[in-house]
Formats: C-alpha cells, structure tokens, sequence
C-alpha cells in the first residue's frame, strides 16, 4: 500500500548547526502533513504541518519545506540544540479524513 | 488544558493472559486513535474512532484486540489472549476535527509480554 519513508535513519549534527530531516512520501491524496518530534520514553509531539496548498512553513527555529512535484517533505532546524535530540517522524494525512500515516523515523543526535 | 492521558504507563504479563489500556483524549476531540509502535519504528494505526464509531480498524488483529469508544469519550483496547508478539507501546491521540488537524499523542503503555 501507500506508505510514507525516511531517507536518513540517523543524523548527527553538531550544536548550533542546522539540521535538515527528510522524508518521501508516495500516496498523491494525501493534503496535509505533520512532523512529530519522539523524545524517549514519551509519546510523539507535534511539532509543525503543512498543507497540500503550501510549499514552506516556518515556526520557531523549524521550517517545514513541500514539494509535491517529487511528493518529498523536509524539517529544518536552525541553531540545533542538546534538547533537539530525538527521533523525528513525519506523517501524512490522506485526504477528506483524519487517516495519520507514519514514516519510521530519523534519529537526531545533536554533538556538543 | 489536560492532554491525552493514558493508562497503565508500563504492563508486564504472561503470555496467554488479557490485558487493557485505558484512554482518555483531549476534551471534545472528536476523533481518537489507537497505534502500536515497535521499537525503532513509527506508530501503526490500529483503529481510528470518529465519535463512538470505529471508522477504520482495518489494521487491527481481530482475533485477539478489540476496542470500544462507548459515549464518545474514553476508549479501551483489549487483547485476549496476549502473546509474545505483542510487546511494543501503544498509543492512543485524539484530534478535533476530520479534514485533517494535528493529532495529540499520549504517553503511551509500553506492554511487555513474557
């Protein structure tokens, strides 16, 4: 079936470094999309969406890039920090409906 | 606000045995969801309620897990008889609306079976 992927497994960064994540996703209905932000033993935070009809979003310190043409969606992270270790996932909604799929996941490691 | 909360936050059995968790989603979210998440990997949906109704619990093994959602409000997964195969966190999130709107995750129970 349709499923959304991650490029990178792991990806370490030093401090104050930014840091891009990436994912592919392959299922063309899906409208919106969401970067969850794992810490361990915790449950997933959202951390920034973006719809179908933007290509970037920026909150604070993230910004969520989308190309549609190439169905690929990266996470931004500017000036990483200690606190931005974590494992970051990406899902993607289908449209007309609140179906969240995930991807697997990247693990960030942020080196002092 | 008080965010989804879960409950047992760890739960060791014996293969063979039952076991539940108990969800209670963010007030007036409409919509809550069970996942399954295995180490290392990202959430799987189990099934997804919309209000009282199980809306797709395609993924969901039903020979053995069953969920209710009665009134709407706090949910329940089951799993009888449990086996080895089964550990793993499960995680319950509940969002506002359909049409596509972040979902808030609880901590989640990590079940192991032994």
């Amino acid at each position: 079936g349709e499923s959304v992927g991650l490029h990178l497994p792991t990806l370490s960064v030093q401090e104050g470094d930014n840091s891009i994540i990436n994912c592919a996703y392959s299922n063309s209905a899906s409208d919106y999309f969401i970067w969850y932000k794992q810490e361990s033993g915790k449950g997933p935070q959202f951390i920034i969406d973006i719809r179908s009809n933007m290509d970037k979003r920026q909150g604070q310190r993230v910004t969520v890039l989308l190309n549609k043409t190439v169905k690929h969606l990266s996470l931004q992270i500017a000036a990483t920090q200690p606190g931005d270790s974590a494992v970051y996932f990406c899902a993607e909604n289908e449209g007309g409906g609140n179906k969240l799929t995930f991807g697997t996941g990247t693990q960030l490691k942020v080196e002092l | 606000e008080a965010g989804v909360v879960q409950s047992p936050r760890y739960k060791i059995i014996e293969k063979k045995q039952p076991v539940a968790f108990w969800c209670n989603p963010i007030s007036g979210h409409n919509t809550l969801y069970w996942y399954l998440q295995n180490l290392g990997q990202g959430p799987e949906l189990l099934i997804r309620y919309e209000n009282e109704e199980a809306v797709d619990d395609s993924q969901l093994p039903k020979d053995r897990f069953s969920a209710e959602r009665l009134k709407g409000v706090d949910s329940t997964l089951k799993i009888q008889p449990a086996e080895l195969g089964d550990s793993a966190v499960y995680l319950c999130a509940s969002s506002s609306s359909t049409g596509g709107t972040e979902a808030f995750f609880g901590q989640g129970t990590r079940l192991t079976v032994v």
